[in-house]
């Protein structure tokens, strides 16, 4: 069964390091998300992205953040230079797009470490 | 801004009991989903809901949406230690396709065999 991945698993940075958080989502889904759930609070939506540019961002996504399909498979988010408040689980999604299809598939994150 | 809360926010159950988690949501709901995720790990979709009074069905586990209500609940029947984990509730805020989700904070579902 088709599946997102995320790389790597863990990764440990210091403030102020730029990081580049990648994912591959499943092939032939249109669009992509990012999220991010911080240790013992909800998930918070950080960005969608549909037909190479931004659809939606929250106010979290903020110019420290960017995202990019750089080829047809991968699709990355940046964190320019990490706050300590940037420690979290970060999760990429994708769905297929279309009315029927609005179901978005997670890959398994990736926890962020922020020293 | 909508929120979503989900009760209660931890669950001890012995295993073959039956429970039910909640999920309500501050405003109008556009769908409903629910995912499982285990400590540390991933959200796996378990199921989504998009109309009122829709009722959707996986192995022992049912959902439900009562759009009046602005709540939808999930139901574990005859609970198996592999229902053990953190279920979340996730919703789409206004119409629309491929819309953002909001979450819940999740339950805590601990099965004792």
């Amino acid at each position: 069964e088709p599946e997102v991945t995320q790389t790597p698993s863990h990764q440990v940075t210091q403030m102020g390091q730029e990081v580049i958080l990648r994912c591959v989502p499943i092939s032939n889904h249109l669009y992509f998300y990012w999220y991010r759930q911080i240790l013992g609070q909800k998930v918070e939506f950080l960005v969608s992205f549909y037909n190479n540019e931004i659809s939606e961002k929250s106010e979290i996504f903020d110019d420290q953040f960017s995202v990019e399909r750089p080829d047809g498979s991968n699709f990355t988010l940046k964190i320019r230079s990490t706050k300590l408040e940037d420690s979290a689980m970060y999760f990429c999604a994708s769905n297929a797009g279309g009315s029927k299809s609005d179901t978005q598939y997670f890959g398994p994150g990736t926890r962020l470490t922020v020293l | 801004s909508q929120e979503l809360e989900q009760s209660p926010q931890s669950l001890i159950v012995q295993e073959g009991k039956n429970l039910t988690i909640n999920c309500t949501s501050s405003k109008t709901l556009y769908g409903l989903y629910w995912y499982k995720q285990k400590y540390g790990e991933g959200l796996i979709f378990l199921m989504m809901l998009q109309k009122g009074g829709e009722e959707k069905s996986h192995e022992k586990i049912t959902a439900k949406l009562d759009e009046k209500k602005q709540q939808s609940s999930l139901h574990i029947t005859a609970s198996q230690p592999s229902h053990a984990g953190i279920y979340l509730c996730g919703a789409v805020g206004r119409a629309g396709n491929n819309r953002k989700l909001i979450w819940g904070l999740g339950t805590s579902l601990a099965v004792n065999p």
